[in-house]
């Protein structure tokens, strides 16, 4: 079973910042949260993870609460080409095991012109 | 990011015959790949998980022996659907993931939609 709770769809204009968010308040210690977007019929593609600091690439940033219960995926400025399925997903990430990706229903996000 | 592959993108079939699909990692060792389906409108489902060189591990509810998983090599992994009907028209993804530095993250491919008449 998913271990995250995201909001079902949500609307962004474009040019704007998306907030997407996401709850997972049973995270365990070991457990890293990951992001991927799935556009319409293609496979899903990869986008941040995080463990408990802030992080930030090219794509995206992402903002883990200290208490690791819920995080948010930052797009800064959304493009039309961001609408797709975000999915927020909890791992363990080790060096020698990993867990399976397991999907929830995810966020669809609209980017409206 | 790693690549893989899939084969074919897109395939349409007659009802009772049976399709292969293949999944290549390109530029890494992929020691576990794993299947999923989507049906329209929903998220995709794990079906079943193979480590290279044995058997795979299915997911509650499916079938093995309607979905055979083969593989035998750290590049390739193939999904045979057998006697495909209607109902398994879906969209099928693969992904895998390997041993070494970025290879332990899970990377997905291109997927494959399936279209039984």
């Amino acid at each position: 079973d998913a271990k995250t709770t995201q909001p079902t769809s949500m609307d962004c204009a474009e040019g704007r910042a998306a907030n997407l968010p996401c709850n997972h308040s049973t995270i365990s210690g070991n457990e890293y949260v990951y992001w991927y977007r799935q556009i319409h019929s293609q496979g899903p593609q990869y986008i941040i993870h995080g463990l408990k600091n802030n992080e930030t690439n090219e794509m995206a940033s992402l903002i883990i609460t200290e208490d690791r219960k819920s995080s948010t995926l930052i797009l800064p400025h959304a493009t039309l080409r961001d609408t797709a399925v975000y999915y927020c997903i909890v791992r363990v990430r080790e060096k020698t095991s990993y867990d399976k990706v397991i999907f929830g229903p995810g966020t669809s996000l609209s980017v409206i012109p | 990011g790693a690549v893989v592959s899939q084969h074919p993108s897109w395939v349409i079939c007659k009802s009772g015959t049976s399709v292969k699909i293949e999944c290549r990692s390109l530029d890494f060792q992929a020691t576990t790949m794993f299947w999923y389906r989507q049906f329209p409108k929903q998220s995709l489902m794990l079906m079943a998980t193979s480590n290279e060189g044995s058997k795979a591990t299915y997911e509650q509810g499916v079938e093995k022996d309607k979905f055979l998983i083969n593989h035998a090599s750290l590049t390739l992994s193939t999904l045979t659907v057998t006697s495909a009907h209607p109902e398994d028209s879906s969209f099928y993804i693969c992904s895998a993931t390997g041993r070494g530095g970025r290879s332990y993250e899970q990377f997905f491919g291109p997927g494959t939609r399936l279209t039984v008449l």
